[in-house]
């Protein structure tokens, strides 16, 4: 099983439409949670932090369960560029706090 | 604002060549990492180097090398490539090993391709 895993997707939704993307952790050591986003044949960039309340950014909210092990994006309003891969990001308690990253949700929002 | 930058962009090598892959930043980051992406993998690390002077082994770190050869760069080397190391590597880095922040600051990434 992987560490970190989420649904490969794709996800194809229209414009203005509410999209949830989820993410299991198994290492209950995990102590940090990230969502990034990454272009087509680009590098991933941080996106958001999660916190353990519960945190919003304009259209985006995360959402963390650490009961249940799990986060969530939500994305309200989907806009065109909005389409990209989201990987689901934690950040390990112990062996130097590496960094261990889901393998994405890609999500294509069309007109 | 050059940031992370790794070269070279793309490369096609032959089973058994060596070669290195080269990364510099310039964001005075004490960290650095070495990742490769493959469909359905996500990024796998291969090795990182948590300050200057020291190199530890990621998840994926067979057939890797790395030197951190002082605080600005970070290289991987291949030494005898293999069709399995065909990939995308991504080098990465971040202000503090253990900081509570995720923000790593990739490079633009290194398409490989071993024949």
């Amino acid at each position: 099983r992987k560490e970190v895993e989420q649904d490969p997707g794709p996800f194809n939704v229209p414009e203005g439409a509410t999209v949830a993307f989820n993410c299991t952790y198994s290492n209950s050591a995990s102590q940090s949670f990230f969502w990034y986003r990454q272009d087509c044949r680009k590098e991933p960039k941080l996106l958001m932090s999660v916190y353990s309340s519960g945190n919003e950014d304009g259209r985006f909210t995360a959402q963390l369960n650490r009961a249940s092990q799990y986060i969530s994006l939500l994305i309200r309003d989907s806009k065109l560029s909005d389409s990209a891969t989201y990987l689901c990001v934690v950040r390990r308690g112990n062996q130097g706090g590496k960094l261990i990253f889901g393998q994405g949700t890609e999500l294509s929002v069309k007109p | 604002n050059a940031g992370v930058t790794q070269t070279p962009k793309f490369q096609v090598l032959k089973t058994g060549q060596s070669m290195t892959l080269q990364c510099a930043q310039d964001m005075n980051h004490n960290s650095m990492y070495w990742y490769r992406q493959d469909p359905g993998m996500g990024l796998r690390l291969i090795y990182y180097s948590a300050s200057e002077g020291t190199t530890d082994k990621g998840e994926v770190p067979n057939g890797y090398n790395v030197s951190r050869l002082n605080k600005r760069e970070f290289s991987l080397r291949l030494e005898s490539a293999a069709p399995s190391q065909t990939s995308v590597y991504f080098c990465a880095s971040k202000a503090l090993a253990g900081a509570n922040t995720g923000e790593l600051f990739f490079g633009e990434g290194s398409r490989l391709t071993v024949l």
